[in-house]
């Protein structure tokens, strides 16, 4: 397996832009998570999904972030309108949710917003 | 919902020393204690993890120990070396009908100095 995969690896955008992060688990994993990294922050869980269906968004920092996982192979982290504050690293991380195990992260999305 | 305070934030040895990051959590629900290392400019990635059901377990040079009745776990690196300098996280899990929440501490920056 390629393992997780994110696109783009960068993205530049003028603030006000609507911007969509995408990412695809390994295949056979059924609990995906968003994390935003930043120097202040740390990994801040935004949101994570299980079997599909969205089961905590409270990280989610305003209405302006939204995801979306249509089928199990597939997510989308949107951000509408954006701003210079949400610049960050995006991961994508998925795994097993068997009694827990390990999450595997994707490279991640560098998003600068000017 | 689960808390993760990690110490320190940085953390400066000299290679061959030991190096030793400490993590409390808040649920005591939580059953898996993954850490990970992330190199600068890649992603994190796990090097070892325990179970609530277990109080140590060890791979090679790195060790992680868990106190359940306080609630805290921590890393252990022996004999570092100059490859060893990267930033670490801890992180909580509890498996649940919703899913595995997995939550991360602040991160240490790591220096082994030569």
């Amino acid at each position: 397996d390629a393992g997780v995969i994110q696109s783009p690896r960068h993205e530049v955008t003028e603030m006000g832009q609507e911007v969509t992060l995408r990412c695809k688990p390994i295949s056979g994993h059924n609990s995906l998570f968003w994390y935003r990294q930043t120097m202040m922050r740390g990994l801040e869980l935004l949101i994570y999904f299980n079997n599909n269906v969205p089961i905590d968004d409270s990280g989610m920092p305003e209405d302006r972030f939204s995801a979306k996982m249509p089928n199990a192979s597939f997510s989308t982290l949107k951000i509408q309108p954006s701003e210079p504050r949400d610049s960050a690293v995006y991961f994508c991380a998925s795994s097993f949710w068997v009694m827990n195990t390990e999450a595997f992260f994707g490279q991640g999305t560098r998003l600068t917003v000017v | 919902g689960e808390n993760v305070e990690q110490h320190p934030s940085t953390l400066s040895v000299q290679e061959g020393d030991s190096a030793v990051i400490k993590c409390t959590y808040s649920d005591s629900a939580s059953n898996y204690f993954p850490w990970y290392k992330q190199e600068l400019g890649k992603r994190p990635q796990l090097i070892i993890d325990i179970r609530s059901n277990v109080g140590e377990k060890k791979d090679q040079r790195i060790a992680v120990t868990l106190n359940k009745t306080a609630k805290h776990f921590s890393l252990h690196i022996t004999e570092t070396q100059p490859e060893d300098s990267a930033v670490y996280f801890c992180a909580a899990s509890r498996a649940g009908a919703a899913g595995n929440k997995l939550t991360f501490g602040g991160g240490t920056r790591v220096l082994v100095k030569p």
